[in-house]
């Protein structure tokens, strides 16, 4: 296991509910990432945080809503899900300033939308 | 747009035979390079960095390359074992940003080492 740490690691939800993932690092770090793997595809970044405020936002469909309280813990808020938002959902910190800025990624939470 | 290739998608060997993996990119003008194992249904372990100015690192059993200019990377493992059947990813970060590290993916090479 890692310094990252997401949970639940896995959800199972219908297209009416509203659930959360959560995201917490215990390294030190600035920056947080949400990034979203599905089958047969690479890892996609869907939003960047720094020091708490969002860097960007990768054309992500506004269903999905990323909170960022501090740069310890990010969340990811969901509603309205579609069947093909299932996927695993992989959170990642770095710290910004290092010049290596290599990025330490969580277990995941795995999504499974009915 | 940078696009990350690994060939090959899926790879079966014998346990003790040297293999590579490798990795291009498109866009030559990257920060650095970042190798990671991905276990079945788990996160991402990251395995090797290659700053942009580095030939190589490595780690035991791991060396990998970088050659930035004919954008190529390669991921040499020795002596390969069970416990090595992963998924490898490579992911090259986009050079110039300061907040916060724009990674892109390949889609991975599935190795599977046979005992």
């Amino acid at each position: 296991e890692t310094g990252v740490t997401q949970t639940p690691r896995h959800l199972v939800m219908g297209m009416t509910n509203k659930k959360s993932l959560k995201c917490e690092q215990h390294l030190g770090h600035n920056a947080m990432y949400w990034y979203k793997q599905s089958a047969k595809k690479p890892l996609e970044l869907m939003f960047v945080y720094n020091f708490k405020e969002q860097t960007e936002n990768n054309s992500v469909p506004s269903r999905f809503s990323p909170e960022c309280p501090n740069s310890s813990h990010l969340f990811l808020h969901l509603h309205t899900l579609q069947p093909e938002d299932s996927a695993l959902y992989l959170c990642a910190s770095s710290r910004v300033g290092n010049s290596y800025n290599e990025q330490f990624f969580g277990p995941g939470t795995r999504l499974t939308v009915l | 747009k940078q696009e990350v290739t690994q060939i090959p998608a899926a790879l079966s060997v014998p346990e003790g035979e040297n293999l590579v993996l490798n990795c291009s990119f498109t866009d030559s003008a990257i920060y650095n390079l970042q190798w990671f194992r991905q276990d079945p249904g788990k996160g991402l372990t990251s395995l090797l960095l290659i700053q942009s100015s580095q030939r190589e690192q490595t780690s035991g059993r791991l060396n990998a390359s970088l050659d930035k200019s004919s954008g190529r990377s390669t991921l040499y493992i020795a002596a390969s074992q069970p416990g090595d059947s992963a998924t490898y990813l490579c992911a090259v970060r986009r050079g110039g940003e300061t907040s916060g590290s724009r990674l892109t993916f390949g889609e991975g090479t599935q190795l599977t080492v046979n005992p």
